[in-house]
């Protein structure tokens, strides 16, 4: 069974940092493209960034960009979140997903299996 | 203002069929693949249908998509009290270079 398990999620404050880790189980993490994406309270989804099998393709949203950096260890099946000088609009519930594309190559295919999220607070 | 454009409610009485909208541009929805996810309050999305309505290992037939131009429709007929939900369109937008959602749709069967 695929499994994808965030941490590392909490309170801190505007301009401060947080790193968030998915520890995945249940398939090779090095076949697949990897994303995070973060949900606020009671909104809409939103894309923060994807990175390929070998992170030599990686995408942020413009919101995230210069500020948040996704990367990944295959040998220790861990995809990561480094997240600096947050804002309280970064305030959401942070989810690691898999992409459904065999080969990694492209994280544009489809956002397949989701975690279950860990919760970002900035204030 | 999300990228993609859904209604922000539906209804339909059990065992009816209900449609939901997803209106785009050729950016996203005209040149690349649409996903539909299902998220029930509480709980993480689920991706009922992708590609060109392939369905992920233990979705039901009843959910179904199509795609016209710059739309794409979800289906969901023989509706159960347990598909109330939101349900989102997700695709690449090859202009923006980002992952663009719709703002959900809350589907209610009353």
């Amino acid at each position: 069974e695929v499994r994808l398990v965030e941490s590392g999620g909490g309170l801190v404050q505007p301009g401060g940092s947080l790193r968030l880790s998915c520890a995945a189980s249940g398939f090779s993490l090095d076949d697949y493209a990897m994303h995070w994406v973060r949900q606020a309270p009671g909104q809409g989804l939103e894309w923060v960034a994807g990175i390929s099998w070998n992170s030599d393709n990686i995408g942020y949203a413009d919101s995230v960009k210069g500020r948040f950096t996704i990367s990944r260890n295959n040998g220790k099946n861990s995809l990561y979140l480094q997240m600096n000088s947050l804002r309280p609009e970064d305030t959401a519930l942070y989810y690691c997903a898999k992409d459904a594309l065999l080969g990694g190559a492209t994280f544009t295919y489809t956002i397949h299996v989701w975690g279950q999220g860990t919760t970002v607070t900035v204030s | 203002q999300s990228v993609l454009t859904q209604p922000p409610s539906v209804s339909a009485a059990p065992g009816q069929k209900v449609t939901i909208s997803c209106s785009g541009s050729t950016s996203n929805i005209g040149n690349n693949y649409v996903s539909w996810y299902q998220q029930v309050p509480g709980k993480a999305p689920k991706l009922l249908v992708y590609d060109h309505n392939k369905r992920p290992s233990g979705i039901p037939d009843r959910f179904s998509a199509s795609k016209s131009g710059t739309s794409a429709t979800l289906g969901i007929t023989g509706l159960q009290t347990g598909d109330e939900a939101d349900y989102y369109c997700g695709t690449w937008d090859s202009n923006l270079l980002s992952w663009v959602f719709g703002g959900g749709t809350k589907l209610t069967v009353l």
